[in-house]
């Protein structure tokens, strides 16, 4: 059965520090992938999604960066923390095509201090 | 511009009552629906879903209704359990596919024992 991974479950770094979340996909290939994030009080807002190694195409415009390096990893970084990274970072994955949902990994509650 | 709207960000039911949850959107293009239960600092977990060429699908305690006249689809949850207790989001998608999909902002349920 498949299974996601997201790490670590939280995470508090200080204003312009780098940031490193990683996310990989166990017993599937070639998944569709996600990162999510929900600010306090607001939905789940897409910030990057993959359909294959090295493809990543970005939903809003903002200091953070997504990377692909192998097909079952999904990397979101940033170079330097801003005080509004702050929220819960949701890495997903799906089959790809028509009707298949998401499945979400446990998420990493981030807060820049 | 909110595609995806959920307009009670809470709801209290009693245990063993019936809880409805309501979401409208905007997008005529919508044709697939998801319902995702999020539980604090976890991810969410996908419930039930509904493609635009049924107006009802049911899963066990859950059935989801969709109008697509008016725009609005529902989740009923009959009877209602402690357990059910989790903020819902309704995600709409064009095609199904898992990039295209947008969440509404959630609704947080307490089911009262």
């Amino acid at each position: 059965s498949q299974t996601i991974h997201q790490w670590p479950a939280t995470l508090v770094q200080p204003v312009g520090s780098p940031l490193s979340l990683e996310c990989t996909v166990e017993g599937t290939s070639n998944p569709n992938l996600y990162w999510y994030r929900q600010a306090a009080g607001r939905g789940l807002q897409l910030l990057f999604y993959s359909v294959g190694i090295g493809q990543i195409s970005s939903e809003v415009p903002q200091n953070l960066s997504a990377s692909r390096p192998q097909d079952r990893q999904f990397i979101l970084s940033s170079k330097k923390l801003l005080l509004s990274d702050s929220g819960f970072y949701l890495c997903a994955w799906s089959q790809g095509g028509y009707g298949y949902g998401y499945t979400f990994g446990s998420g990493t509650r981030l807060t820049v201090v | 511009d909110q595609q995806v709207k959920q307009n009670s960000p809470s709801l209290s039911v009693q245990e063993g009552r019936i809880s409805i949850l309501n979401c409208d959107y905007t997008n005529s293009m919508f044709d697939y629906f998801l319902w995702y239960k999020k539980y604090p600092a976890e991810g969410p977990t996908f419930l039930i879903s509904i493609s635009s060429i049924k107006d009802k699908n049911e899963d066990g305690r859950f059935t989801v209704f969709l109008n697509k006249s008016a725009k609005h689809l529902s989740l009923h949850i009959v009877p209602s359990q402690p357990g059910d207790s989790a903020v819902y989001f309704c995600a709409a998608s064009f095609g199904g596919y898992g990039q295209n999909f947008v969440f509404g902002p959630g609704t947080r349920l307490s089911v009262l024992p």
